[in-house]
C-alpha cells in the first residue's frame, strides 16, 4: 500500500527565503506526483503535476522535482512571499482511481 | 468557465440525521472523485464515478455511505443516520478523462460536515 509521507508538517521562515518541502513514498510505481496548495477553510489548487517519466516542473517561482528510485519528490520555492502561506499537498496517482495525499506542510511566511 | 461546484459549503446536523453533498464538476468532465478530510489528517479518497456508473468504491465505508453520479445534475454523497465521527470536510474533484492518463484533476471548496 502506497503511504506519502511529508515533512516537516509546519515551517516557518521569513519573507524572501528559498525553502524547499519534501514528499517520501513508499511505492515507485507511480502514474504521476502532484503538489497542491490549500488555504484554511478552502478547497486545493494544482500547483504543478510531474509525469512519471519526468523529472522536474516549473511555474514562476515553484519548481517540483521527482525521483522515483529514492521515493521522494521536492517543492521548490524561490523569494517566498507572505501570500504563500498555506498548506502544501503532494499527492501520487497510482494504477488506482485515487490518489494517494500526505498529510500536507503548514508553510508560515514571516513579513 | 466555472470550477468545481460544491454545496451546501456548511452543513450542520444532529446525530441520527441525514447529510446530501452535491457536486457539479467543471464543464466537460465526466469523472467524479470524493474524498474526506479529517480533522488533523490527509485526504482520502472515497469514491470515483462516471456519469450512471460508480468505477471504484474502495475507499467508501461499507454502511450508511452511498454516491451516485447521474446522467442529469449533480453528484451526491450521502450519509445516513450520521455520527459525530463523520464530521469532516468532503472534497469534490473532477476530471476530463480518467486520472490514469495523467491529466490534472480539479477540486471543488469542499462541504464541511459538523454533526452535533
Amino acid at each position: 500500500k502506497q503511504e506519502v509521507t511529508q515533512i516537516p508538517a509546519a515551517l516557518s521562515v521569513p519573507e524572501g527565503e528559498n525553502l524547499v518541502l519534501n514528499c517520501s513514498f513508499t511505492d515507485s510505481a507511480i502514474y504521476n506526483l502532484q503538489w497542491f496548495r490549500q488555504d484554511p477553510g478552502k478547497g486545493l489548487t494544482s500547483l504543478l503535476l510531474i509525469q512519471s517519466s519526468q523529472r522536474e516542473q516549473t511555474s514562476g517561482r515553484l519548481n517540483a522535482s521527482l525521483d522515483k528510485s529514492s521515493g521522494r519528490s521536492t517543492l521548490y520555492i524561490a523569494a517566498s512571499q507572505p501570500g504563500d502561506s498555506a498548506t502544501y499537498l503532494c499527492a501520487l496517482k497510482t494504477g488506482a482511481n485515487n490518489l494517494f495525499f500526505g498529510t500536507g506542510t503548514r508553510l508560515t511566511v514571516i513579513p | 468557465n466555472a470550477g468545481v461546484m460544491q454545496n451546501p459549503r456548511h452543513l450542520v446536523r444532529r446525530r441520527g440525521q441525514e447529510a446530501r453533498l452535491r457536486c457539479s464538476p467543471m464543464k466537460g468532465h465526466s469523472h467524479v472523485y470524493w474524498y474526506r478530510q479529517l480533522p488533523e489528517e490527509g485526504l482520502k479518497f472515497m469514491v470515483y464515478l462516471q456519469k450512471e456508473n460508480i468505477i471504484d468504491e474502495s475507499g467508501m465505508p461499507k454502511e450508511r455511505f452511498s454516491a451516485e453520479f447521474p446522467k442529469e445534475g449533480p453528484s451526491i454523497l450521502r450519509i445516513q443516520q450520521v455520527v459525530r465521527g463523520d464530521s469532516a470536510a468532503y472534497f469534490c474533484a473532477s476530471s476530463p478523462l480518467g486520472t490514469a492518463t495523467g491529466n490534472t484533476i480539479y477540486f471543488g471548496e469542499g462541504s464541511w460536515l459538523t454533526v452535533v
